[in-house]
């Protein structure tokens, strides 16, 4: 069975921080997604690594997949409350046919 | 509609009673994916549609959660004798055909339907 541990659970910062969140597994991935859920909606998909070591940056956030593709780690730079929401992580299965997903961080930003 | 539609968003049944959550996917979407998200915790998956059959129901808990897909189009997930510790919220998501040879596949989530078992 393929797991994912996401840290920190929670997570309260103040408007204009920096933050990472880490995505870890025992068992390698053929690709990660990470996706942001707000409080009465769906998971929504913010991005996909594929590759060893690659890094996606979409605005002030940026995506690193690891080396050997069993971790991968968000960082948010400048927090704005907008921010605020639950970043899941989550990985396919061998036949692409189901995701498994992290715990979660929630994450709340304050002004 | 543009994404995926699920009905009713919030679902009160007392403990016993039987209970009917839909699901509307996105047009032209031939995957379907059932999930459940207890509080505080991640989505867990429970069955998975390609077309009208149900590819994989391996994360379906007990026999008292079924699916049905009978068109190829809207799913229904059905339990019966409902328990208090089947209240969490259930997602639907669909996506174009994935491929265990492709690496990279994008599922579309639904809002949710909020079970509460009283």
């Amino acid at each position: 069975t393929q797991l994912l541990e996401q840290s920190p659970q929670f997570l309260s910062i103040q408007e204009g921080e920096n933050l990472t969140v880490y995505c870890n597994s025992s068992s390698v991935f053929s690709s990660l997604q990470w996706y942001r859920q707000e409080p009465g909606e769906g998971p929504v998909l913010l991005v996909t690594v594929v590759t060893g070591g690659e890094v996606k940056k979409l605005k002030r956030l940026t995506f690193q997949f690891g080396d050997a593709r069993k971790d991968s780690s968000l960082h948010i730079t400048a927090a704005q409350p907008g921010d605020t929401g639950l970043y899941l992580c989550a990985g396919p299965n061998n036949a692409g046919n189901m995701l498994t997903f992290g715990g979660g961080t929630r994450l709340m930003v304050k002004p | 509609g543009a994404g995926v539609s699920q009905t009713p968003s919030n679902k009160v049944t007392e403990k016993g009673k039987y209970v009917e959550l839909r699901c509307d996917p996105i047009s032209g979407h031939t995957a379907l994916y059932w999930y459940r998200q207890s509080l505080g915790q991640g989505p867990e998956f429970l069955i998975y549609f390609q077309g009208t059959g149900a590819a994989d129901d391996s994360g379906l808990p007990n026999d008292r959660f079924f699916a049905v897909r009978p068109e190829g189009s809207v799913s229904t997930l059905k339990i019966q004798r409902t328990e208090r510790g089947d209240s969490a919220v259930y997602l639907c998501a669909s996506s174009l055909f994935p491929s265990g040879a492709q690496s990279v596949y994008e599922q579309y989530f639904g809002p949710g339907t909020r079970l509460t078992v009283t």
